[in-house]
This record gives C-alpha cells, structure tokens and sequence, in this order.
C-alpha cells in the first residue's frame, strides 16, 4: 500500500530562520513527487514536481529535492508571508495523487 | 485557484438530507478530479473524470456518493442521507502530472 508521510506535522520558524521539511514515501516505481502549499480556507497551490531521484527545483525562498525514498523541501531564509500548510504527494499509475498529512509552518517575525 | 470553480463555498446540512456540490472548471481540461480534506486526515482521493471514459469510483467511500461530470464541463458530487464523518471539505482539480493539479478552493461541508 502506497503511504506517504511528511514531518514535522508542525513548525514554528523565526524569520530568516532556514529549515527542511520531509516527505517519505513506501512504494516504488514513482511517477511523480508533488509538492503543494495550502493557506487556510483555500485549496492547495502547486509548487514543484520531482520526476527522478537526484533532481532540484527551486522557487524563491524553497527548494525542492528528490530521492529514491524521500523528498525535501527546504525553506532559506523564510519570511512571514511563507507560513502556509505544505503538502506533498506521490503519483503511481491511475492519476491519483497519494497525499501526505502535510507540515503546518508558521514563520514568526 | 484560477480555472476552477467551486460552490457552494460552505454548506450546512443536516443528517440525513442530500448534497450536491458543484464543480466549474475552465474550459479545455479533459481531466477533473473529486478528493476529500478531512480534519487531521490528508487529502484523499474520490473520483476520476478524463474526457468520455468511464470515471474511476475507486476513492468512494460508500454507495452514498456520487459524482457526475455532464458535456465534459461541470461536474456534481452528490452524498445522499449525509452522516456526519461526511463533513469535510471536498476539493475538486483539474489537470494532470505533466504540469501540475490546480485545484478549486473547495467545499466546506458540515453535518450537523
């Protein structure tokens, strides 16, 4: 059975304060690792898809990276505009999306 | 998120009643997803629409769910004789794994 699961469940940062989050998985042959940020009342914002172990990608303050049974999401430098829920998912076969319980992050000024 | 649409926003029920939730997305997208958020629960799948194909049921949690998706366009997710572990909020998306999901901002719905 496919889980995925992301720690901390929660974050309390200091601005300017870098941290990482992680999203372990149990299956193989993944097809995809997403990455999603989710603000309160809203649906999740995509972020970053990971194909292949050894891959990064970065946008602004975060970076992504991927590998063969986990994947991390570092946070440089976070601003209070950075506090949001992240998700991540993995993708098998069949469209669906196998999500994590996500990482509450709340960044303090 | 831009390119879905979803309503009601929030909605009341009380046990035992129907619901129908609704599903708008920008035109041109072949495929619209059904997931469900519950409280201290992940998001978790309910439902797959891709163009004239039969959907994929496999995430309903009961015979007492639904989902409908007419003209390739708008799609309905209907709970009949609501129980309350149904309050949740359910999410739809569009899209796929080659440029990402976008999804709606969602239904809150509660049973009371």
């Amino acid at each position: 059975e496919d889980q995925v699961t992301q720690s901390p469940e929660a974050l309390r940062l200091q601005e300017g304060e870098s941290s990482s989050l992680n999203c372990s998985y149990t299956v193989s042959g993944l097809r995809g690792l997403f990455w999603y940020r989710q603000d309160p009342g809203k649906g999740p914002e995509f972020l970053f898809t990971l194909y292949s172990a050894g891959e990064e990608k970065e946008k602004e303050r975060l970076k992504a990276t991927l590998t063969k049974k986990e994947s991390f999401l570092h946070i440089t430098a976070p601003k209070p505009e950075d506090s949001a829920t992240y998700l991540c998912a993995d993708f098998l076969a069949g469209n669906k999306l196998t999500f994590g319980g996500g990482t509450r992050v709340l960044v303090k000024p | 998120g831009a390119g879905v649409s979803q309503s009601p926003s929030n909605k009341v029920t009380e046990k035992g009643k129907d619901v129908e939730l609704r599903c708008d997305p920008i035109s041109g997208h072949t495929a619209l997803y059904w997931y469900r958020q519950s409280l201290g629960q992940g998001l978790e799948f309910l439902i797959y629409f891709q163009g004239n194909s039969a959907p994929d049921k496999s995430g309903l949690p009961s015979d007492r769910f639904s989902a409908e998706r007419t003209g390739g366009s708008v799609s309905t997710l209907t709970i009949q004789r609501t129980q309350q572990e149904d309050s949740a909020v359910y999410l739809c998306a569009i899209g796929g794994p080659t440029y990402g999901y976008t999804f709606g901002s969602g239904t809150r719905l509660t049973v009371v």
